[in-house]
């Protein structure tokens, strides 16, 4: 099992609508988690941090943690093309806390 | 303030020839890491390093590679003798705190023919 799970995709939304993209991890006492969003030659972009489970909201993007079933998701709102890109889910694990490991990635693709 | 910065932006080199890749941290940050990212294998961590020490470099493909941090804002990584299968982009990302969130450099593009 990977540490770290996310569908590959690619996942394609219309303009307008709600993009959910989801991640799954196998530390159950991992604390820190991560979005990061990447275009196409582009570097890694941190765009969500969740801590506690529950909801948490910037903008157009909800972060979503349930630790118990151990998965963490992003949910945009109002998709627009200028979202599509490839979300890279990370988790911070209890068994190495200095380190954060990446799934690996999910590509989305905004149609309009 | 500056984020973090990476030299060259693009290398390419021939088979055998050194390659240093260069990075340095965001004004402040402790902890340094080094990936590499290829459409195979994804974003692979190689080294990363914390107050200076290197804390698990059990990412490092094999001898060829080498990274040093001589001080607490740059750090650099070393192919030695370069081989076509080193073609990637590589990133080096810095953080402030255990467990808190990473901010990765603009990539380094390296090409080895």
């Amino acid at each position: 099992q990977k540490e770290v799970e996310q569908n590959s995709g690619p996942l394609s939304v219309p303009e307008g609508a709600i993009a959910s993209l989801n991640c799954t991890y196998s530390d159950r006492g991992s604390q820190s988690f991560f979005w990061y969003r990447q275009y196409s030659g582009k570097s890694p972009e941190l765009i969500m941090s969740i801590y506690s489970n529950g909801d948490k909201e910037d903008g157009r993007f909800t972060a979503q943690l349930n630790k118990a079933s151990q998965y963490v998701s992003l949910l945009i709102r109002d998709s627009q093309p200028s979202d599509s890109a490839t979300y890279l889910c990370a988790v911070n694990p209890y068994s190495s806390a200095s380190k954060i490991i990446f799934g690996s990635g999910t590509r989305l693709s905004i149609r309009p | 303030d500056a984020g973090v910065i990476q030299s060259p932006r693009h290398e390419v080199t021939e088979m055998g020839q050194e390659v240093t890749l260069r990075c340095k941290l965001i004004s402040g940050h402790n902890s340094l890491f080094w990936y590499r990212q290829t459409m195979m294998r994804g974003l692979e961590l190689l080294i990363y390093f914390n107050n200076n020490v290197p804390i698990d470099d059990s990412g490092m493909p094999e001898d060829r590679f080498s990274a040093k941090m001589p001080n607490a804002s740059f750090s650099t990584l070393k192919i030695q003798p370069s081989e076509p299968r080193d073609s990637a982009v590589y990133f080096c990302a810095s953080r402030y705190s255990q467990g808190g969130e990473q901010y990765f450099g603009p990539g380094t593009r390296l090409t080895v023919t």
